[in-house]
């Protein structure tokens, strides 16, 4: 079994719609983050976790929201999708202070139309 | 700001050394991370300097200059395989965050 899922694979939503994007790790890590990658941006940090209690902005948070329900779980939250958060979400991990070596999940797709 | 500059592409032939550069500015820069991302799937961690010099990996070598603000990743008797993006990714320790260059497109021709 992979140590980092998430869920959905892929996903088509309509400009306007709520939409949540499932991150679940089996690593046993306390860190989790959310990127999006679009074709030649690299990957930019949408939030991120150190704990359960801990969440925080990253470069482009504007437009979503998380929430760290359990240590192993982090979601992400788009509140009203528009069709410039098309895009491949990862969810990623790592331990400690480690922070430079990051566990990416197999990423979703998503297209809002 | 805090950017990293890559090339955008490299084109190499099976069994050759090719050189991925990265120049980075940073704040707060404590190490440079390696990943390698084939077409479609998750990045994978390579690699990560926090020191000058270089570090060896079997076919994969990472260079790390903090005065020139310079890192490269080197790769080693190239397999079609190795086709893929390779990321660098400035790791602030202060900030505690990866922020990821552009990404590098590697294609190893026959």
């Amino acid at each position: 079994d992979a140590d980092v899922t998430q869920t959905p694979r892929n996903r088509i939503t309509k400009t306007g719609k709520r939409i949540m994007l499932e991150c679940s790790q089996t690593k046993g890590h306390d860190r989790m983050y959310w990127y999006r990658q679009d074709p030649g941006l690299g990957l930019r940090l949408i939030y991120y976790s150190f704990d359960v209690k801990d969440i925080n902005k990253g470069e482009i948070s504007d437009g979503y929201s998380v929430s760290r329900q359990a240590q192993a779980k982090f979601s992400l939250s788009l509140e009203s999708a528009i069709p410039n958060q098309t895009a491949l979400y990862f969810c990623a991990t790592s331990v400690g202070e480690s922070t430079y070596e990051q566990y990416f999940g197999p990423g979703t797709r998503l297209t809002v139309t | 700001g805090q950017s990293l500059e890559q090339p955008s592409e490299v084109t190499a032939v099976e069994g050759a050394i090719v050189q991925i550069n990265c120049t980075y500015q940073t704040s707060g820069f404590y190490g440079l991370s390696w990943y390698q991302q084939h077409d479609g799937g998750a990045p994978t961690f390579l690699s990560y300097n926090a020191l000058d010099g270089l570090e060896e990996t079997g076919r994969f070598s990472s260079f790390l200059s903090r005065s020139d603000s310079y890192g490269y990743l080197l790769l080693q008797e190239l397999q079609m395989k190795d086709s893929a993006s390779y990321f660098c990714a400035a790791y602030g320790g202060a900030t505690n965050k990866l922020i990821f260059g552009t990404g590098t497109l590697l294609a190893v021709q026959p």
